[in-house]
């Protein structure tokens, strides 16, 4: 069966430092990646895909994301963090199967 | 243009009782996605359609629950002699690719 694990459920940082937030994978096949954001009282929203191809993916509100086939990994990055980057952060994948997504990981940017 | 709506955001229901979930993708998308979140929890996959037809119903958790999509549009989940555990926020997501688009949810509470 496949899965998808953030093996953190939050993650602090100060406001300006990078952050990184944690996602490894298990799914048949060539893996279809995903990150989701979700806001309070509010829908999943899409930041990026992994299809196929480069390694380092760009996406919205200036996250990127690192696929690492020898890791199993697919973790989401941003350079420099903001307040308004605090929210809950689901990493996704697909292989033959349906959607699997993690058990989300929460962001809190410190001002 | 508009996203996916669901009706009810919330929806209070005594143990036993029969309720009806209301999607409205985005138009024009054919593939539509409903969802189980619990509290800390990752989405936890239902069902999906593509088109009119259930073309992987595998994460229903049992025959109480049930969706349809008569006209490609506009789905229903529907819950039968509901139970307490199956109080969680319901999502609905429609995609045209890879992506989904997520609505914000229907809260169900079973008291």
């Amino acid at each position: 069966a496949q899965s998808v694990a953030q093996p953190e459920d939050q993650v602090n940082v100060a406001e300006g430092n990078p952050l990184t937030v944690k996602c490894t994978y298990s799914v048949s096949g060539n893996p279809y990646l995903f990150w989701y954001v979700q806001y309070p009282n509010r829908g999943l929203q899409f930041l990026l895909k992994y299809i196929t191809g480069d390694n380092l993916v760009k996406g919205s509100y200036g996250f990127e994301a690192e696929f690492n086939k020898s890791q199993t990994s697919f973790h989401l990055k941003k350079p420099s963090a903001l307040v308004s980057d605090s929210a809950l952060y689901f990493c996704a994948g697909r292989g033959y199967q349906k959607v699997t997504f993690g058990t989300g990981t929460k962001l809190q940017v410190i001002p | 243009g508009a996203g996916v709506s669901q009706t009810p955001s919330n929806k209070v229901t005594e143990k036993g009782k029969y309720v009806e979930l209301r999607c409205d993708p985005i138009s024009g998308h054919t593939a539509l996605y409903w969802y189980r979140q619990s509290l800390g929890q990752g989405p936890e996959f239902l069902i999906y359609f593509q088109g009119t037809g259930a073309a992987d119903d595998s994460g229903l958790p049992n025959d109480r629950f049930f969706a349809v999509r008569p006209e490609g549009s506009v789905s229903t989940l529907k819950i039968q002699r509901t139970e307490r555990g199956d109080s969680a926020v319901y999502l609905c997501a429609s995609s045209q690719g890879d992506e989904q688009f997520f609505g914000p949810g229907t809260r169900l509470t079973v008291l």
